[in-house]
């Protein structure tokens, strides 16, 4: 069974702060890593999609690390609003995709 | 459809009850997956369809779960006997390729399903 970690559970910071949570995951086998954002009554919703050592993704004030050979990928908000509140996934594939597990997720509150 | 759909959007079972929760993914897409999301904790993989053929269906928590995709398209998840356990989000998700997990996956808003 695949262990997919995610640092820390949950987190409040203040309208304007830059804030990054973790994703830890087995260093063998990698094949994809994907982060997701799931807002309270919607869908989860895409955010990257990761294939490679040192693969660095951005989308608007989000972005994202990969370090397939140290198993870790940060995620990155740069000046949080309160409408980033969600809670944000990870998603580890290994063995050419064989297996894809999700981590539990860091819930993330943006304070006005 | 523009996206994936699911229904019904909060279902309320009583214990013993059967239950059958639906998925229309995007149209044309290859793979379908459900998952079952507890409290606090992150979605968790129940069963994996790539077009009709049911290809993984080893995270079904016990034979009272079965899926079917018939026609490659609609999904249904079906709880028999439901038990207190069983009361979860229920997530459908499909992507267009053959190997999901290198291509994003498009969620649908779930089923909230409560055993009572």
């Amino acid at each position: 069974i695949l262990n997919v970690e995610q640092s820390p559970q949950s987190l409040h910071v203040q309208e304007g702060d830059s804030t990054n949570f973790t994703c830890s995951f087995p260093s063998s086998n990698f094949y994809a890593l994907h982060w997701y954002r799931w807002e309270t009554a919607k869908s989860p919703e895409a955010l990257f999609v990761m294939t490679l050592n040192g693969d660095e993704k951005k989308k608007g004030r989000i972005s994202a690390t990969l370090n397939t050979k140290e198993g870790y990928s940060y995620l990155y908000i740069k000046g949080s609003q309160p409408e980033d509140s969600a809670t944000y996934l990870c998603a580890f594939a290994d063995n050419y995709g064989q297996n894809f597990v999700f981590g539990p997720g860091t819930r993330l509150s943006v304070l006005p | 459809g523009a996206g994936v759909s699911q229904s019904p959007r909060y279902k309320v079972a009583k214990r013993g009850q059967d239950v059958a929760l639906r998925c229309d993914p995007i149209s044309g897409h290859v793979s379908l997956f459900w998952y079952q999301q507890a409290l606090g904790q992150g979605p968790e993989f129940l069963t994996y369809f790539q077009n009709e053929a049911q290809l993984d269906k080893s995270g079904l928590p016990s034979d009272r779960f079965f899926a079917e995709r018939p026609e490659g398209s609609v999904s249904t998840l079906k709880i028999q006997r439901t038990q207190q356990e069983d009361s979860a989000v229920y997530l459908c998700a499909s992507s267009l390729e053959f190997t999901p997990a290198n291509e994003k996956l498009f969620f649908g808003s779930g089923t909230q399903l409560s055993v009572l």
